[in-house]
């Protein structure tokens, strides 16, 4: 089993809300991923959770605050968004951290934020 | 600083013909190279990887890529297309650590 199951699939919120994404895998993977994908573009890595700590960080704005309870699920918890947050939002797994760059990332289908 | 390019943001086939996807990256390293495809609506989906073994891979939906060191490319083929092929294609590099970088996209259409 290869899935990474993303939760909701859909998100529609005000500018003042609080919300939360969810992601969650069963493969035993150590590394989980926060992605940003825009219309007709390319993923951009937001955060790296290795072994349930923070490894990377790409200089995303605090409005967005990712945390990993445990190994197998991983959140992102959204606050005060602006409309140009609206976005595919994409968690992906991979089977260790600790920069073995070769693992492969399995991804979700996403969620689709939308900020009005 | 490791980056792919990807040649062509459309590329358009006839139903049975060769599907060529360029790819050219730049490390200063041994990379490690992928290719994703993503449909519509979905998430990102791994074609196949190249970490060093063969120069020549074989994924999944017949799809295979030749890495060539020389030209810094790693080109993404399929010898005849399907229907079901259409969608987005990522080429991507890891260099060092989990981080992937990814190309700008190919969005390959196929023509009945």
């Amino acid at each position: 089993d290869t899935e990474v199951t993303q939760t909701p699939k859909h998100l529609v919120m005000g500018m003042t809300n609080k919300k939360s994404l969810k992601c969650e895998q069963h493969m035993g993977h150590r590394a989980m991923y926060w992605y940003k994908q825009k219309a007709k573009k390319p993923p951009e890595l937001m955060f790296v959770y290795s072994y349930e700590k923070l490894s990377i960080n790409e200089s995303v704005p605090s409005r967005f605050s990712p945390e990993c309870p445990n190994s197998s699920l991983l959140n992102l918890h959204l606050h005060a968004l602006q409309p140009e947050d609206s976005a595919l939002y994409l968690c992906a797994s991979s089977q260790e951290g600790g920069g073995r760059s070769h693992n492969i990332q399995y991804f979700g289908a996403g969620t689709r934020l939308s900020v009005l | 600083a490791q980056s792919v390019t990807q040649l062509g943001s459309h590329v358009s086939v006839s139903e049975g013909a060769l599907v060529l996807l360029r790819c050219n990256y730049s490390s200063s390293v041994p990379p490690y190279l992928f290719w994703y495809v993503q449909y519509p609506n979905q998430g990102l989906q791994l074609l196949l990887k190249y970490t060093s073994a063969a120069t020549l891979v074989k994924g999944i939906n017949g799809f295979e890529a030749e890495f060539k060191k020389s030209e810094t490319s790693f080109h993404l083929t399929k010898p005849s297309a399907h229907m079901s092929d259409a969608a987005e294609y990522f080429c991507a590099v890891s260099v060092g650590y989990e981080k992937l970088t990814f190309g700008t996209g190919t969005r390959l259409t196929i023509i009945p």
